[in-house]
């Protein structure tokens, strides 16, 4: 069991580079979510999506965009990365939705932006 | 009032001890409260979780107290072992299916 598979682990990027973090689940789950972690300040959701082709901005979406064009893949693109994007990023997925059932997380990105 | 507050930020513990972490919400429209243990270098994974309309919920050494009027729950964690060294998260989710972390309790179990 695959689960919830993210890439790349590890990324350093310059400042006003650009990148994606790949997210697949293997789960048949329809919501999918995108969180980032910085030290002390717990997990800030950044996108969200209830099922393909539907997604919606969480806390904290300036600098990212996301797409979901079939049940598997939640890609995060960043765009013109900044020092503040330096963070670990996590995806995750669940069958019911946060509010009913267990989030599925990977084992995280680490992003530095320098 | 999308906030959960949660405390300490550290906690040690002596092997065989009694582990407690306090979380705190404002918006009565939370209707899930899980619980999240997460190693270093993996990914959260949910622990136990409750509801509101009961006031504790017990899994092995694992518990979730829930006091629905002070808007507070907490965890307990009984006869405290070094693999239960970890960082907890509380949480809560709201009606749009989001769901909002605490910042975290670092708890080191002294062997």
């Amino acid at each position: 069991n695959a689960g919830v598979t993210q890439t790349p682990k590890f990324r350093i990027l310059k400042i006003g580079q650009s990148m994606t973090l790949q997210c697949a689940q293997d789960m048949n789950h329809n919501y999918m979510y995108w969180y980032r972690q910085d030290p002390g300040m717990g997990l800030k959701l950044i996108y969200y999506s209830v099922g393909a082709g539907i997604t919606d901005k969480g806390e904290v979406p300036n600098g990212y965009n996301v797409s979901r064009s079939t049940t598997e893949d939640f890609p995060l693109r960043l765009e013109l990365a900044a020092p503040s994007q330096t963070s670990v990023y996590f995806c995750a997925s669940s069958y019911q939705g946060a509010s009913t059932g267990e989030l599925f997380f990977g084992e995280g990105s680490r992003l530095t932006v320098l | 009032q999308q906030q959960v507050k949660q405390s300490p930020q550290s906690l040690i513990v002596q092997k065989g001890g009694i582990s407690i972490i306090n979380c705190a919400y404002e918006n009565t429209a939370f209707d899930y409260f899980p619980w999240y243990q997460q190693f270093p270098g993996k990914g959260p994974a949910l622990l136990i979780a409750i509801r509101p309309d009961v006031s504790e919920k017990k899994e092995g050494r694992f518990t979730i107290s829930f006091n629905k009027s002070a808007k507070q729950f907490s965890l307990h964690i009984m006869d405290s072992q070094p693999g239960d060294s970890a960082t907890y998260f509380c949480a809560a989710s709201i009606l749009n299916d989001k769901i909002i972390f605490g910042k975290g309790t670092r708890l080191h179990i002294l062997p």
